[in-house]
This record gives structure tokens, C-alpha cells and sequence, in this order.
């Protein structure tokens, strides 16, 4: 079946630890997107990639990292430098002229 | 810019009672626009969508809405609510240019469907 498949569902960090949410596609989808998603807050972009090796900063870029060395694949690193890190992450991605995004199933980064 | 304004946090309606969510869009071109539901600890579901088609447009699980540019609204509706409704809706504007399309999300409606 094809999909998004985000691991873990849920990430536990420690102070100062760098944290790597996965993301996958087997859609063939071109584009790929990160957002973070606080209560009452509705969702906001972190960063995005329309294509491989290319990716640009969304609202919230600071403390985040991402990469796109496959069209798969777009993983997505929570620096030590997110000082607030406790939230749902969703991936999603799109394809086509409508550019409809489809989303993973998240996975909840709680903080030790 | 674009932005999204859902008005009403939470909205809770009996079973089988008329559903109206409301979403009101600002964009400065023609906005691509989309409705998503999420429940509680999973991903967002595409509901349905607007691309300057028919302007009054069908989703599924029974839900439709309607594009009306003089109000810059699209608000969903659903003729009679059932338990399995009860969920949080998001609307959420595109531009649609370029390859990527940025999404700019409403702030989210909890639908609570009572007996």
C-alpha cells in the first residue's frame, strides 16, 4: 500500500540531545513537508523540499535541521537549540499541479 | 500573505443535527482551498478541496462546502452529524505556486457530537 510512514510514535528527548524524526514515501511524491503541530496553535511549517538535495525554511526553521538525499526520504533532526521541543511532528508530501499534501501519522516528541 | 480564520475553537452539535464549521480565507490570488479532519493522535485526512472548479464542492463522509469569493468563505457543512464526526477540523489556503504548495492552516475546530 502506498503512504507516509513517520517512526517513531513517540520520541522522549533529554536536555541538550539532538533527535532524528523519520519520515518516508513510497508515493513518488515530489515534494515533502514538516510541520509542528501545538495545541490550539493549528499547524505550522518547519521546513520544506519540492525536490532532492533542495530544501527551504518554513515559519518555525530555528532549532530544526532536515535533508533530502532521496525523493523518499526527509528526515527531520530537533536540535539541542529547540529550546520548546514538546509538540506532534506530521510529514507530509505532494504531488502534481493541485499539490494536495498527504499526511504520516505523526510522532509526539516529549521532552525528559 | 495568506491567512485562515476559523471562527469558534469548539462547536458541539446533537446527533443527526445540521454541522457548519466556518473558515474565512485571505489570499491576494486566486487560493487553492482544503479541508482536513484529524482525530485524536493521528495524522490530518483530506476532507475536500477547492481548485476554482465547481464552486460548491462534495468531500466525503457526507461533508461538502462552498466557495463563495465575495465572503472569502468555505465553510463545511454536513446535513445531519453522526458520533463518528466528532473530531477536529482543520481549513487550511494555498496559492498554489510554484512546485511545493504552502499550506497556511486555520487554528483548528473540535466538533463534539452529543446524544
Amino acid at each position: 500500500d502506498g503512504g507516509i510512514t513517520q517512526s517513531p510514535k513517540y520520541l522522549f528527548r533529554k536536555e541538550g540531545q539532538n533527535v532524528t524524526l523519520s519520515c518516508e514515501q513510497n508515493l513518488n511524491h515530489d515534494a515533502m513537508y514538516w510541520y509542528r503541530q501545538d495545541p490550539g496553535q493549528g499547524l505550522r511549517l518547519i521546513y520544506y523540499s519540492q525536490i532532492v538535495n533542495d530544501f527551504q525554511k518554513g515559519d518555525i526553521a530555528e532549532g530544526y535541521s532536515v535533508s533530502r538525499e532521496k525523493k523518499e526520504s526527509f528526515p527531520l533532526t530537533v536540535t539541542s537549540a529547540q529550546k520548546n521541543p514538546t509538540a506532534f511532528y506530521l510529514c507530509a508530501s505532494s504531488i502534481g499541479r493541485l499539490k494536495t499534501q498527504y499526511f504520516g501519522p505523526g510522532t509526539r516528541l516529549l521532552v525528559l | 500573505a495568506q491567512s485562515v480564520t476559523q471562527l469558534g475553537s469548539h462547536v458541539s452539535v446533537s446527533e443527526g443535527a445540521l454541522v457548519l464549521l466556518r473558515c474565512n480565507y485571505s489570499s491576494s490570488v486566486p487560493p487553492y482551498l482544503f479541508w482536513y479532519v484529524q482525530y485524536p493522535n493521528q495524522g490530518l485526512q483530506l476532507l475536500l478541496k477547492y481548485t476554482s472548479a465547481a464552486t460548491l464542492v462534495k468531500g466525503i463522509n457526507g461533508f461538502e462546502a462552498e466557495f463563495k469569493k465575495s465572503e472569502t468563505s468555505f465553510h463545511l457543512t454536513k446535513p445531519s452529524a453522526h458520533m463518528s464526526d466528532a473530531a477536529e477540523y482543520f481549513c487550511a489556503v494555498s496559492d498554489g505556486s510554484g512546485t511545493a504548495s504552502k499550506l497556511t492552516f486555520g487554528t483548528g475546530t473540535r466538533l463534539q457530537v452529543t446524544l
